[in-house]
């Protein structure tokens, strides 16, 4: 299958701060990427979609000037978190799908994010 | 929002026994999958039933889908320790492209060797 890549595994940053997460197609081209939340024990909430060349559109609920999404490639999207505070501390996911309606998922390894 | 309700929400069970999950859905969907995830991991895809099919195998799972009743199950036979992990179905509605995915709220499934 697909490989989607996701940098860093995990993160600490100080509250204030801000954090870029990246998310690699890695052999394939990914006109759409999505980044989900997860937090422990539950399920994945998708945040937003992110769209090559052109803004990415938020989930309800989801503030996009402090999760910024930038997607200028097809095969890189990056999730910003800006200003960072403890209750953003989550795992954060990100994923690719291939062509077609009847296509997998294919997701990255996921980045633990814990702000002190 | 997450239309997908699963149960058990935790599963334990001895190495070698079956483990039956379920999934149920609110929304028309264009096919359903399944994947795992194992502790602070990302997901990996098991399984996808389109919804002009029931039933799916590979290898030791077997998914079913009841369009009528909004729900699908996995069956994971002769389980190992090596099965322990979480699970999630997910829904793709029609007319939906490029991947978005409604997750259900997991079942964790514990096999002890």
């Amino acid at each position: 299958g697909a490989v989607v890549s996701q940098h860093p595994s995990w993160v600490i940053c100080k509250s204030g701060t801000s954090v870029k997460i990246e998310c690699r197609s890695l052999d394939f081209q990914a006109t759409t990427m999505f980044w989900y939340r997860q937090f422990p024990k539950q399920s994945l909430m998708l945040m937003a979609t992110s769209n090559e060349g052109s803004k990415a559109t938020y989930e309800q609920g989801v503030e996009k000037d402090k999760f910024l999404i930038n997607h200028a490639s097809l095969t890189l999207s990056t999730l910003t978190v800006t200003s960072a505070h403890p209750e953003d501390s989550s795992f954060y996911i990100c994923s690719a799908s291939g062509l077609g309606i009847n296509t997998e998922a294919f997701f990255g390894q996921g980045t633990r994010l814990t702000v002190v | 929002s997450q239309q997908g309700e699963e149960d058990p929400q935790a599963l334990s069970i001895q190495e070698g026994e079956n483990a039956t999950m379920n999934c149920s859905y609110k929304t028309s969907i264009n096919n359903l999958q399944w994947y795992r995830q194992n502790s602070g991991r990302g997901l990996v895809h098991l399984i996808l039933i389109r919804s002009n099919e029931r039933e799916k195998h590979s290898g030791r799972l077997r998914v079913t889908l009841d369009t009528s009743k909004k729900s699908s199950s996995l069956l994971i036979t002769a389980s190992r320790a090596a099965d322990t992990a979480s699970y999630f179905c997910a829904t793709r509605a029609g007319g939906t492209s490029y991947g978005k995915l409604t997750f259900g709220q997991g079942t964790i499934l514990t096999v002890h060797p």
